[in-house]
């Protein structure tokens, strides 16, 4: 099982803003993955990278940006705020040693206002 | 048609009574499998993942799997109040350097 951080938990912040939400992870896995989810709704694909210097689009990636400049460390970045992103962002990290297992960091509540 | 279904419940069942959660998928060529548990405001935890036609077995948990029918289940033995959570179905994507394409989830009430 991985170790998966998010930084903020919780955020509140102003239509137009830039906003970095951070994701770390120490089991070295290189597969990272970003999610949003919308209460009683299913998760969606934003962004994933196979390793370092790898990013790809998923199917909401439009409006944010990620990096993968080390293994551990999978920012995403939004350059500027809308009450459509309140949302919940999920990053998670995958085994691929063990089949594809992906686990999942506490997330980030987001709230434009 | 959604990738990934599920009936979204809320399903109901007394504590001690065998909780039965399904899942349908519609791609074809998925291998892997996984069920997570989600408490309300938290993040998913996984909690089972099956590759194989068949059944697998893990403490009080058991998933099932048939391909030829595009069908995962998840089966709770013994329910407790605390497996009350919504339960997500998760299918690999084979593109999207296999992401996971997830179901919506069914609620699951384990009543005292």
């Amino acid at each position: 099982e991985a170790d998966i951080y998010q930084t903020p938990r919780y955020l509140v912040i102003g239509t137009g803003k830039k906003i970095t939400l951070e994701c770390s992870q120490t089991m070295g896995h290189d597969k990272m993955y970003w999610y949003q989810q919308d209460p009683g709704m299913e998760l969606h694909l934003i962004h994933y990278s196979y390793g370092v210097n790898s990013t790809e689009k998923g199917d909401l990636s439009s409006e944010s940006t990620v990096s993968r400049i080390r293994t551990e460390h999978f920012p995403l970045t939004l350059e500027s705020a809308r009450p459509s992103h309140t949302s919940q962002y999920l990053c998670a990290s995958e085994d691929s040693g063990k089949g594809y297992e992906q686990y999942f960091g506490p997330g980030t509540r987001l709230t434009v206002t | 048609q959604k990738e990934v279904e599920q009936n979204s419940g809320p399903l109901s069942v007394p504590e001690g009574a065998i909780a039965s959660l399904n899942c349908t998928y519609s791609d074809r060529v998925s291998q892997s499998f996984f069920w997570y548990r989600q408490y309300s405001g938290k993040s998913p935890e996984l909690i089972m993942s099956i590759y194989s036609n068949g059944d697998k077995e893990d403490g009080r948990f058991t998933a099932q799997l048939n391909k030829a029918s595009q069908y995962v289940s998840l089966l709770i033995r013994d329910s407790q109040p605390s497996d009350s959570a919504t339960y997500l179905c998760a299918v690999n994507r084979l593109n999207s350097g296999y992401a996971l394409n997830f179901g919506k989830g069914t609620s699951l009430l384990v009543t005292p």
